[in-house]
């Protein structure tokens, strides 16, 4: 059980290339985000999705897409990289279900994080 | 905007202390979670405490909830080196969204 992966760890790019970040999880959860931090900001939420086929925006949106590609695997596309998007991107993934909150599905796991610097 | 607000933002105690921190949070919420994240590493699940109750532990960890003041805080009795790390809350809010605070640096001093 690998839990939530990323790849890649670590990342540079140049103003205006593209990427696409990968996030997989092998818990049949329902719902996986995208978070990014940066230093004294905490997690803002980027996007969402409650379940397969379907994704929201979160609080910092602007820049990117997402693909829910199956039930597994939920990437994070920048299309035209800029320099305040250099950041620590986080993936995580929890069963709750859209809508609905039960004891011990909204509970998140995240994968180990990709770095990202954009120059 | 931030649903939830951790206080203090540094906190830094002798091994062996207890150390608390606190979360105000701005709307309703079903349940609130704290999660610890050692440096360069992803967040780890520490305690969720649902909206109907006010108390909860596990091992050294304490959380009380307080929907009335909307605010939780968060109790580790004797510190350890081990627990250096930053802590954050998290909430639910509408849409099936998590919401995490900007979270508290605890330094625990040898």
């Amino acid at each position: 059980n690998a839990g939530v992966t990323q790849t890649p760890k670590f990342q540079v790019l140049k103003t205006g290339q593209s990427m696409t970040l990968q996030c997989a999880q092998d818990m049949n959860h329902n719902s996986m985000y995208w978070y990014r931090q940066d230093p004294g900001m905490g997690l803002r939420l980027i996007y969402y999705s409650a379940s397969e086929g379907t994704t929201d925006k979160g609080e910092v949106p602007n820049g990117y897409n997402v693909s829910r590609l199956n039930k597994r695997e939920f990437s994070l596309r920048l299309e035209s990289a800029a320099p305040s998007q250099t950041s620590v991107y986080f993936c995580a993934s929890s069963a709750r279900s859209s809508g609905r909150s039960f004891v011990g599905t909204d509970t998140q796991y995240f994968g180990p994080g990709t770095r990202l610097t954009v120059l | 905007s931030q649903q939830g607000e951790e206080d203090p933002q540094a906190l830094s105690i002798q091994e062996g202390e207890n150390a608390t921190m606190n979360c105000s949070y701005k709307t309703s919420i079903n349940n609130l979670q704290w999660y610890r994240q050692n440096s360069g590493r992803g967040l780890v699940h520490l305690i969720l405490i649902r909206s109907n109750e006010r108390e909860k532990h596990s091992g050294r960890l304490r959380v009380t909830l307080d929907t009335s003041k909307k605010s939780s805080s968060l109790l580790i009795t004797a510190s350890r080196a081990a627990d250096t790390a930053s802590y954050f809350c998290a909430t639910d809010a509408a849409d099936d969204k998590i919401i995490f605070g900007k979270g508290t640096r605890l330094h625990i001093l040898p």
